[in-house]
């Protein structure tokens, strides 16, 4: 059965405490990316990954950081840097071409206490 | 720096009406264009995918179209269900530069939240 998953789906943080959202997919994409999105608003693009061992910062990088040490997994650590964490966390994968379509996971809901 | 902006923020029709969702871009230079459908608080799904050189796609009783030059697109739904109640985001995916970049930067607008009530 293939496709994306996110753990845990609800995560709560301490202020100061760092956290690491899991994603793994095993559709053998190449590119993995993910977004974090607000209430009201469109997904804004944090971090994306073409390849293993290589990764890009998005629009909204700052306090965040990423891993991509195999092909299936790009797990997000939202550090105590980020000064807003609160939202809903997205990961999504896709075959390494500009014209192919990203597939999403469930999303993980951040909540900081 | 691209811009993405949906019309209408939210939308509610009742069940059998053919509705029109509009997507618009600021910068015309993308390789395609994407509409994506999000239940609440779940994740995305994709409808349908437009290439630059597309003028339209169709899967079932929905059809995007893709004016590029313009700036933007619509997602028509034919024959509205209360199964459609979800919210509708759109996404463009820009050219990519000589170091590739660019490669898999969305950038999606704000959605339209659409209500179908029997």
């Amino acid at each position: 059965d293939g496709g994306i998953t996110q753990s845990p789906k609800y995560l709560f943080r301490k202020e100061g405490q760092n956290v690491t959202l899991s994603c793994e997919q095993n559709l053998n994409h190449d590119a993995m990316y993910w977004y974090r999105q607000d209430p009201g608003q469109g997904l804004r693009l944090i971090y994306y990954s073409q390849i293993v061992n290589d990764f890009q910062k998005g629009d909204i990088a700052e306090g965040y950081s990423v891993s991509r040490e195999k092909k299936e997994s790009f797990p997000l650590t939202v550090t105590s840097a980020q000064k807003n964490p609160t939202a809903f966390y997205l990961c999504a994968s896709s075959w390494s071409g500009e014209t192919d379509t990203q597939y999403f996971g469930p999303g993980t809901r951040l909540t900081v206490l | 720096k691209q811009e993405v902006t949906q019309i209408p923020a939210a939308l509610s029709v009742p069940e059998g009406e053919n509705l029109v969702l509009n997507c618009s871009f600021t910068d015309s230079a993308i390789y395609n264009l994407q509409w994506f459908r999000q239940d609440p608080g779940k994740g995305l799904t994709s409808l349908l995918l437009i290439q630059s050189s597309q003028r339209e796609q169709t899967s079932g009783r929905l059809n995007a179209s893709l004016d590029k030059s313009s700036g933007r697109s619509t997602l028509y739904i034919a024959a509205s269900q209360p199964g459609d109640s979800a919210t509708y985001l759109c996404a463009v995916r820009p050219l990519g530069d000589a170091g590739g970049t660019s490669y898999g930067k969305l950038t999606f607008g704000q959605g339209t939240i659409l209500t179908v009530h029997p």
